[in-house]
């Protein structure tokens, strides 16, 4: 079967630490992105990644980073400086050009506390 | 300043009782509207892309348009199991712009 998996569903954090989310896609997809999702707002992506070894900030990238040295993983660090980590996390993949519809991952929720 | 805005925030319907939701949006240069179902703490999945005006798409009970200016997800006959997020978004310069959603409740 082909698709986008995240883990942990669940994360818990310490403020000061930083955590790394893991999403993982086997749909040969090229382009790859990262999204934040708080109640009563619409998704705001942080990063994106439309090749390997390249990617580009969303428009929330301060706080987070990424790195892309495989096709099929794209992970995302929230890192201390991040004021307000606790969110929903949402990777997806999508055929580069486009406009082609992405597709997504279940989904990490992160608690910083 | 590219924008897209669902309505209304939520709906409560009885089954078997259609409706629509509203998708309107202001962008720069419009190359595409996706609609995705999503479930609560579940990623969102995918139902629809419509590239012009003019266009339909349908699947099972729901039924997407388009316009110059919005989109509408028409509801025909709903199930409970309809009951879930249905986000709008906008492909605009090759970035997706997210509307917040409209929460749809099907009561049985």
């Amino acid at each position: 079967d082909g698709g986008i998996t995240q883990s942990p569903k669940y994360l818990f954090r310490k403020e000061g630490q930083n955590v790394t989310l893991s999403c993982e896609q086997n749909l040969n997809h090229d382009a790859m992105y990262w999204y934040r999702q708080d109640p009563g707002q619409g998704l705001r992506l942080i990063y994106y990644s439309q090749i390997v070894n390249d990617f580009q900030k969303g428009d929330i990238a301060e706080g987070y980073s990424v790195s892309r040295e495989k096709k099929e993983s794209f992970p995302l660090t929230v890192t201390s400086a991040q004021k307000n980590p606790t969110a929903f996390y949402l990777c997806a993949s999508s055929t580069q050009g486009g406009p082609y519809e992405q597709y997504f991952g279940p989904g990490t929720r992160l608690t910083v506390t | 300043e590219d924008q897209v805005t669902q309505s209304p925030e939520a709906l409560r319907l009885q089954e078997g009782e259609s409706s629509s939701l509203n998708c309107s949006y202001t962008v720069s240069g419009l190359r595409g509207l996706f609609w995705y179902r999503q479930d609560p703490g579940k990623g969102p999945e995918f139902l629809f892309t419509l590239y012009s005006a003019g266009e339909e798409k349908e699947k099972e009970r729901l039924k997407a348009t388009l316009t110059k200016k919005e989109s509408f997800l028409h509801i025909t006959a709903p199930k409970p199991e309809d009951s879930a997020t249905y986000l709008c978004a906008v492909d605009s310069n090759y970035q997706l712009i997210w509307g917040a959603g409209t929460k749809l409740i099907i009561k049985p």
